[in-house]
């Protein structure tokens, strides 16, 4: 089972920023926090990454708080090009276990 | 940039056959998994393959599947006598690493099983 809980659904209007939070209150010290986005049914896409302090990259910025329990994912200007499922993963290892993910809706 | 392949896209199979789906890793990857996603439910993880053996697998992955890397580049998922519930997408990926690193994954084979 998914490490990870996330809420079902979140909306966000265009251009403003989209903060998806994922709690992972069971996380151990080695487990990684990833993110990847599903559009429609194509194959996962790579977002960031992170074990304890908090990244940036070009697509996101990923926040984890200081006791690593949870996390919140920012798209800092969502287009309706951001509109997907958004996995948040716990994960040490190869085997990537996804739960049902946040169903983010960009709208105009 | 460089990407994961599959083909085919789609497969059409009866049940019973054996079908191949077959993808492309990023080159200097060396890490290959396979995943698989019925309709409208979760991504599964089947198997990881590493150093021509496989590293992890789960319970999803009986007897009927295998995997192989048969030459330097492609690394096949086989299905030997197909279910009807094995009809979904399924998803190859690779990585660099094992660990801490991310895991790119292809478009998909539509698997349908009729």
């Amino acid at each position: 089972d998914a490490k990870t809980t996330q809420p079902t659904s979140m909306d966000c209007a265009e251009g403003r920023a989209a903060n998806l939070p994922c709690n992972h209150s069971t996380i151990s010290g080695n487990e990684y926090v990833y993110w990847y986005r599903q559009i429609h049914s194509q194959g996962p896409q790579y977002i960031i990454h992170g074990l304890k302090n908090n990244e940036t990259n070009e697509m996101a910025s990923l926040i984890i708080t200081e006791d690593r329990k949870s996390s919140t994912l920012i798209l800092p200007h969502a287009t309706l090009r951001d509109t997907a499922v958004y996995y948040c993963i716990a994960q040490y290892g190869q085997n990537f276990v996804f739960g049902p993910g946040t169903r983010l809706s960009v709208l105009p | 940039e460089p990407e994961v392949t599959q083909t085919p896209s789609h497969q059409v199979t009866q049940m019973g056959q054996e079908v191949i789906l077959r993808c492309v890793p990023i080159s200097n990857h060396l890490y290959f998994y396979w995943y698989r996603q019925i309709l409208g439910q979760k991504v599964e993880f089947l198997v990881s393959f590493y150093n021509n053996e496989i590293s992890e697998k789960s319970e999803i992955f009986d007897d009927q599947f295998s995997v192989e890397r048969p030459d330097g580049s492609n690394f096949t998922l086989k299905i030997r006598s197909t279910k009807l519930e094995d009809s979904a997408m399924y998803f190859c990926a690779s990585s660099r690493t094992g660990v801490s690193n991310e895991q790119f994954f292809g478009p998909g084979t539509r698997l349908t099983v009729l």
